[in-house]
């Protein structure tokens, strides 16, 4: 275990629903992340949060919406996804947000959009 | 774009041998180089860091930096079956925010 939780595990979903993606960490971490991990592709970021503030937004549709309530909580919020978006999408933390840190990853959320 | 190169794989060796991981990047401004190792359907660990020119040695990983070449590599020595994985590189991309820039990982499966 990282200390860093993710639900649901797996997640299947239609184009027209609407569901949200939960990341808690035990670490007393100050920066949460966001990344999408695609077959054949590398780990794509897309959110980072530090201290509870969005800090980078990695070019990402507006139909994935972060929420980030407090230092150890990060949520995904999903709305008319597509297809290409069925993806791994995994949490990470690490203490701070500054270049040299460490990022711990959650066992993230394997979505499918039908 | 900022880019990190990994050859896929995969990548076999025998038991016992010594497994060679490369991996090159194009950001000259880049501080801090990670590998990871991501079991399949798991996510990844962080077994690695360097952040200075030469090697950092750990239990049977040794990490190798050359910053003049954009080079940096992962060296396991006496390959375990349980060291089948597959190994991602993940180098800082620069500026003020930790933005670690991915490879697609290689493969690495030690044959028994």
């Amino acid at each position: 275990e990282t200390g860093v939780t993710q639900t649901p595990r797996h997640l299947v979903m239609g184009m027209t629903n609407k569901k949200s993606l939960k990341c808690e960490q035990h670490l007393g971490h100050n920066a949460m992340y966001w990344y999408k991990q695609s077959a054949k592709k590398p780990l794509e970021l897309m959110f980072v949060y530090s201290l509870e503030e969005r800090v980078e937004n990695n070019s990402v549709p507006s139909r994935f919406s972060p929420e980030c309530p407090n230092s150890s909580h990060l949520f995904l919020h999903l709305h008319t996804l597509q297809p290409e978006d069925s993806a791994l999408y995994l949490c990470a933390s690490s203490q701070d947000n500054r270049v040299n840190e460490k990022l711990f990853f959650g066992s993230g959320t394997q979505l499918s959009v039908l | 774009q900022k880019e990190v190169e990994q050859n896929s794989g995969p990548l076999s060796v025998p038991e016992g041998a010594i497994a060679s991981l490369n991996c090159t990047y194009s950001d000259r401004g880049s501080q801090s180089f990670f590998w990871y190792r991501q079991y399949s359907g798991k996510s990844p660990e962080l077994i690695m860091s360097i952040y200075s020119n030469g090697d950092k040695e750990d239990g049977r990983f040794t990490a190798q930096l050359n910053k003049a070449s954009q080079y940096v590599s992962l060296l396991i020595r006496d390959s375990q079956p349980s060291d089948s994985a597959t190994y991602l590189c993940a180098v800082n991309g620069g500026g003020a925010t930790n933005k670690l820039i991915f490879g697609t990982g290689t493969l690495l499966a030690v044959q028994p």
